[in-house]
């Protein structure tokens, strides 16, 4: 089973749409994970931080659930700027080593 | 002022050469990695050095040798070329990250690396 998990979608939504992503982590022991995006032939870029208690910027919501080992992003109110890839993150502790999933594509259409 | 700079952006090679990748970054930062994105986008951790120390090596041919002359710099060579090697490699550098301290990176814009 890989270290973190994501459906790679495609997503295609319309502007205005709410969307949601899921990702699925093994390790038990994780504590902290992260949202990236990056877009297409482009770096990721940090989106946010998931905390236990949930967080919120803007638009987005992440959400962490331990007891099931997954994390979620909420995109509200999609935008044709949001189409880009979303990669959930699992930090592993030692020495600061983010764990990648593959990512999982949205597309946002007018 | 870019914060973490790769060079070259796009390299194409042939099987059996040997090539470099530079990295620097001036946001000074302590820790710098180097990763992989293969053709299926999977990015996966190959190298990481804290202020010039080598602390991540995972399962990556010895053909790739990392190094770091100083706490901005962290450059890739890569021996004898594979066809396998090409992807997007990435830099990228976080603050001192001993003791398992959670920090955000900071990415390179990546070198295209294509073997033919």
């Amino acid at each position: 089973r890989k270290e973190v998990e994501q459906d790679p979608g495609p997503f295609n939504v319309p502007e205005g749409a709410t969307v949601a992503f899921n990702c699925t982590y093994s390790n038990s022991a994780s504590q902290s994970f992260f949202w990236y995006r990056q877009d297409c032939r482009k770096e990721p870029k940090l989106l946010m931080s998931v905390y236990s208690s949930g967080n919120e910027d803007g638009r987005f919501t992440a959400q962490l659930n331990r007891a099931s080992q997954y994390i979620s992003l909420l995109i509200r109110d999609s935008k044709l700027s949001d189409s880009a890839t979303y990669l959930c993150v699992r930090h592993s502790g030692g020495y600061n080593k983010l764990i990648f999933g593959a990512g999982t594509r949205l597309a946002v259409h007018p | 002022d870019t914060a973490v700079s790769q060079t070259p952006k796009y390299l194409v090679t042939q099987m059996g050469n040997d090539k470099s990748i530079k990295c620097e970054q001036n946001l000074g930062h302590d820790t710098m990695y180097w990763y992989k994105q293969d053709s299926k986008k999977f990015l996966k951790i190959m190298f990481s050095y804290n202020n010039k120390e080598l602390i991540i090596n995972e399962t990556v041919p010895n053909r790739f040798s990392p190094k770091s002359p100083d706490k901005a710099h962290l450059n890739l060579h890569i021996n004898s070329l594979e066809l396998g090697d090409s992807a997007v490699y990435f830099c990228a550098s976080s603050q001192d990250s001993r003791g398992g301290a959670n920090y955000g990176y900071t990415f390179g814009s990546g070198t295209r690396l294509t073997v033919v």
